[in-house]
């Protein structure tokens, strides 16, 4: 099994460009999360998906949208990209209030 | 104030110390807590559950205090392999889901 994959690992964007990260998870999970980590903060939730077909909005939701294509496949969106969003962004999924299970991260710089 | 709060340390110890962070949550209603451990620029693994009987696995304790809403993660015989940041996670009950808070972790440093 491959747990939590996501895509890309690394991007740098300009400011006002968008880009969908992408996270999948073969564990048959419902839930799955989106955070963010910038240095001295810890993970801060941006939105997340009790299960498929629901998605809510965490403690920072605001310049970033998802969408639950299926069970599977959570993605992020960032439609037009601000130098305070770069950070460090880390996708989960958990069965409901039990552990979750990271993938990789993905790096995304905007200049 | 952040709902989960962790003293960001470092805690600096030598190997073969016994160290003990805390964790403190704000929300009563919290319903499962868990400690990760986070090497640089990695992300977050599953350490251990925390149960309110309290549980071990090998050097790791991990203890909840529900009337005082701490849980505490006790590491004995510190390893140069225990150099990582704890976070500690909270899972809140809202509706039918569960909520993750996160603290912001504690960085801890064992050296020869």
């Amino acid at each position: 099994n491959a747990g939590v994959t996501q895509t890309p690992k690394f991007q740098v964007l300009k400011t006002g460009q968008s880009m969908t990260l992408q996270c999948a998870q073969d564990m048959n999970h419902n839930s799955m999360y989106w955070y963010r980590q910038d240095p001295g903060m810890g993970l801060r939730l941006i939105y997340y998906s009790a299960s498929e077909g629901t998605t809510d909005k965490g403690e920072v939701p605001n310049g970033y949208n998802v969408s639950r294509l299926n069970k599977r496949e959570f993605s992020l969106r960032l439609e037009s990209a601000a130098p305070s969003q770069t950070s460090v962004y880390f996708c989960a999924s958990s069965d409901s209030g039990r552990e979750q299970y990271f993938g990789p991260g993905t790096r995304l710089t905007v200049t | 104030r952040k709902e989960v709060e962790q003293d960001p340390g470092p805690f600096n110890v030598p190997e073969g110390a016994t160290v003990a962070f805390n964790c403190t949550y704000s929300n009563s209603a919290s319903q499962s807590f868990f400690w990760y451990r986070q090497d640089c620029r990695k992300e977050p693994k599953l350490l251990m559950s925390v149960y309110s009987s309290g549980n071990e696995d090998g050097r790791f304790t991990a203890q909840l205090n529900r009337a005082s809403q701490y849980i505490s993660l006790l590491i004995r015989d510190s390893k140069l392999s225990d150099s990582a940041t704890y976070l500690c996670v909270v899972n809140m009950r809202s509706g039918g889901s569960y909520i993750p808070t996160f603290g912001r972790g504690t960085s801890l440093i064992v050296h020869p």
